[in-house]
Formats: C-alpha cells, structure tokens, sequence
C-alpha cells in the first residue's frame, strides 16, 4: 500500500505557525472528505487531532486546523508550543480496490 | 469513560503462533468499528484492517490479508489480532482503535502490545 506524502519534518518557534502537507491521489485524498489527522508523542499511543478534513473531536484547541485543496490536504497548528512536539500523521479513506485506509509516512514537528 | 485496554507484551519465536487482545469498556462495543495499526520499530503507522463487531463484517488491507487474523467476542467486548505463523517481521507494536461508523477516523485507541518475535 503506498503511503500518502508528507514532508520527513517541519519545525517552528514557540508562538509561531507550521503547517503539514499530505499528497494523496485522486483515489483517496482529492476524491473524499475523510482526511483525518493524528498525533503521536514519543512513546505514547496516537491521538485524533483532526477528522473529515477540518472538523476538531472535543478537547482538541482550537490551535489545530485543516484544510484540503485537490489530492493535498494540509494540518496547521497556530501558535506553536512545546507540548506539541510529536509526530504527526495524515489518513484518508481510499477506493477500497487496495487498502480501505492509507497513512502518510508521518511528519516529526520539532519545537525550537 | 470510553476505553480500550490491550494485554500485554509478548515475545514469541518464529513459527510460533499468538493471539492479542483489545477490551472495549464504556460505549456499546458492537455499534463501533475496531480497527489494528501495525507500528514497526521507529518507522510509521500502517493500517492492517478492520471489523465491526455486531455482524462480524471485517475488512484485510492486502497488505495483511493471509497473514493475521481479526476476530471479536462480543460477550467480553474483546476484539483479537491473531497470527498462526509468526515472523521476525512481525515485530512491532500494534494498536487497537475505535472507528465510529460514518466517521471514517479511530477516535479513541488502545495503548498499545509490543509484539517481539526472536530466536
């Protein structure tokens, strides 16, 4: 199953903005709105940041936001701060000729 | 609260076979999709596969179908990731999640087995 895109690392200054991208296919991320979002700290379990593109699960500040736009959708966190250094992965539903589901290959935000 | 509890590390020699756990606790088990993530060591999430307990309708990425087995019990809202033959391959920790149907994303996850397979 190939994994969708993302860059290896981004990194930003407390206070500052970082966004993620994801490139999918026209098979999954530009032909559904079902891009959800985890977060995954060292050690510790993933955890859903964001769901159907742009949509926040309770307790999730409102810092995290996501959009799409074609086969790329994108993760921005806003006003960066260290308890939000982790990797970060993106997921999307896909025609379910392969796998009915497909990560991104993660993205580790660093906190400078 | 809503929860899912994994059993234990394993470490298990190639050939060998194993069952894992994952309890669900606080939600009605059978409404809910359980799906298993295979993170192998420093690498990233890959999808393995999904069941609905309340009909036993499960679905294999090809990546995994022939390889493990997804079952669930719904008398103890316990869902199982099995293998019958295992691999030094097959060591990773594997997660358990909960998928609300419709929801196409694992809302809530378990903590995680780490599965170690070695001569």
């Amino acid at each position: 199953q190939s994994a969708l895109t993302q860059p290896p690392s981004v990194s930003g200054s407390p206070g500052q903005s970082v966004t993620i991208s994801c490139t999918g296919t026209s098979s999954d991320v530009g032909r559904y709105n079902r891009v959800s979002w985890y977060q995954q700290p060292p050690g510790t379990a993933p955890k859903l940041m964001i769901y159907e593109v742009s949509n926040r699960p309770s307790g999730v500040p409102d810092r995290f936001s996501g959009s799409k736009s074609g086969n790329t959708a994108s993760l921005t966190i806003s006003g960066l701060q260290a308890e939000d250094e982790a990797d970060y992965y993106c997921s999307s539903y896909r025609t379910s000729s392969t796998s009915l589901y497909v990560f991104g290959n993660g993205t580790k935000v660093t906190v400078l | 609260e809503v929860q899912l509890v994994q059993s234990g590390a394993e470490v298990k020699k190639p050939g060998e076979s194993l069952k894992i756990s994952c309890q669900g606790s606080g939600y009605t088990f059978t409404t809910y999709w359980i799906g298993w993530v295979r993170q192998m060591p420093g690498k990233g999430l890959e999808w393995m596969g999904i069941m609905y307990p309340g009909d036993s309708d499960t679905r294999y990425s090809p990546s995994f179908q022939g390889q493990v087995t997804i079952s669930a019990d719904t008398s103890t809202s316990t869902a199982y990731l099995q293998w019958s033959n295992l691999k030094a391959s097959d060591s990773a920790i594997y997660y358990c999640a909960r998928q609300p149907t419709g929801y196409y994303a694992m809302d809530v996850w378990g903590q995680g087995t780490t599965v170690t397979v070695s001569s």
